[in-house]
C-alpha cells in the first residue's frame, strides 16, 4: 500500500540557517506527485511545492526546494535561511493514481519545526 | 476571500446530537474533499466528490454522512458522534484533469464530542 513516512516528530533551526525535512514514500504507480504542505496553529494547510515523478530536475518555490533521490524513494524538504514565520507543521504528500478520474492525496504525519531567533 | 471556506471553525457537540458541517470553494474546481486530522496521526481521508458523484468512501463510519449538491458546495452531516471524532476536520478542493493538480485547504473545522 502506498505510504508516506515522516520520521522527525519535532526540529529546531536557528534563524537564517538552512534545515531539511525528511520524508520517504512507497508506492508501486510510476508516475505520482509529491507535495509539501505547511500548517501555522491557524490550521489552513498551506502549499509550498510540487514534484512529480518523472520531473528530472529538483523542484524549487523561492526559499524551499524538494530534494528529490527517486531510487532512494525520499522527498525531503529543504528551507534555506529560515525566518521565525516558518514555524509550523510541515506535512509531506503523495497524490496516487486516479480514481474514476479524481486523484487521492496521502500524507504522512508531519514535522513539527521551530524556528529560534 | 480565501479559496475555500470551511463553516464554523469550532463546534462543540454532545454526542446525541446532530450538527453539519459546511465547505464552499470559489476556485471553480471540480473535486472535493474531506480529511480528519487527529493528533499524531496523518490527515485520514474521509470523502472525495468529483463533479457531485461520489468516488471514494474510505470506510468512514455511517455516522458521518456526506453531501455535494454542487461542485462548489460540501457538507458533512454528523449524528451520534463519539468522544474519538473530536478532531480537526478539513475540507479541500482541486481541479482533476493535470498531474501536478494541488489540494486547496480550508481552515478546518475544530471538533469536540462531548
Amino acid at each position: 500500500a502506498q505510504k508516506i513516512t515522516q520520521t522527525q516528530p519535532g526540529m529546531f533551526v536557528q534563524e537564517k540557517e538552512a534545515v531539511t525535512l525528511d520524508c520517504t514514500y512507497d508506492t508501486s504507480d510510476q508516475s505520482y506527485g509529491l507535495f509539501w504542505y505547511k500548517q501555522p496553529s491557524s490550521g489552513e494547510m498551506i502549499f509550498l511545492i510540487y514534484q512529480g515523478s518523472y520531473d528530472e530536475q529538483n523542484a524549487t518555490e523561492g526559499r524551499y526546494s524538494l530534494n528529490f533521490q527517486k531510487a532512494r524513494k525520499s522527498a525531503n524538504l529543504v528551507i534555506s535561511a529560515s525566518q521565525l514565520g516558518d514555524s509550523a507543521m510541515y506535512f509531506c504528500a503523495m497524490r496516487e493514481g486516479q480514481i474514476s478520474g479524481t486523484y487521492k492525496y496521502i500524507f504522512g504525519t508531519g514535522t513539527r519545526l521551530k524556528v529560534l531567533a | 476571500e480565501t479559496g475555500v471556506t470551511q463553516t464554523p471553525r469550532h463546534l462543540v457537540m454532545g454526542m446525541t446530537n446532530k450538527k453539519s458541517l459546511k465547505c464552499e470553494q470559489h476556485l471553480g474546481h471540480n473535486a472535493m474533499y474531506w480529511y480528519k486530522q487527529s493528533a499524531k496521526k496523518p490527515l485520514e481521508l474521509m470523502f472525495v466528490y468529483n463533479f457531485k458523484e461520489q468516488t471514494e468512501n474510505n470506510s468512514v463510519p455511517s455516522r458521518f454522512s456526506p453531501e455535494c449538491p454542487n461542485s462548489s458546495h460540501l457538507f458533512l452531516h454528523l449524528h451520534t458522534l463519539q468522544p474519538e471524532d473530536s478532531a480537526l476536520y478539513l475540507c479541500a478542493s482541486s481541479q482533476v484533469g493535470t498531474a501536478s493538480t494541488k489540494l486547496f485547504f480550508g481552515s478546518g473545522t475544530q471538533l469536540s464530542v462531548l
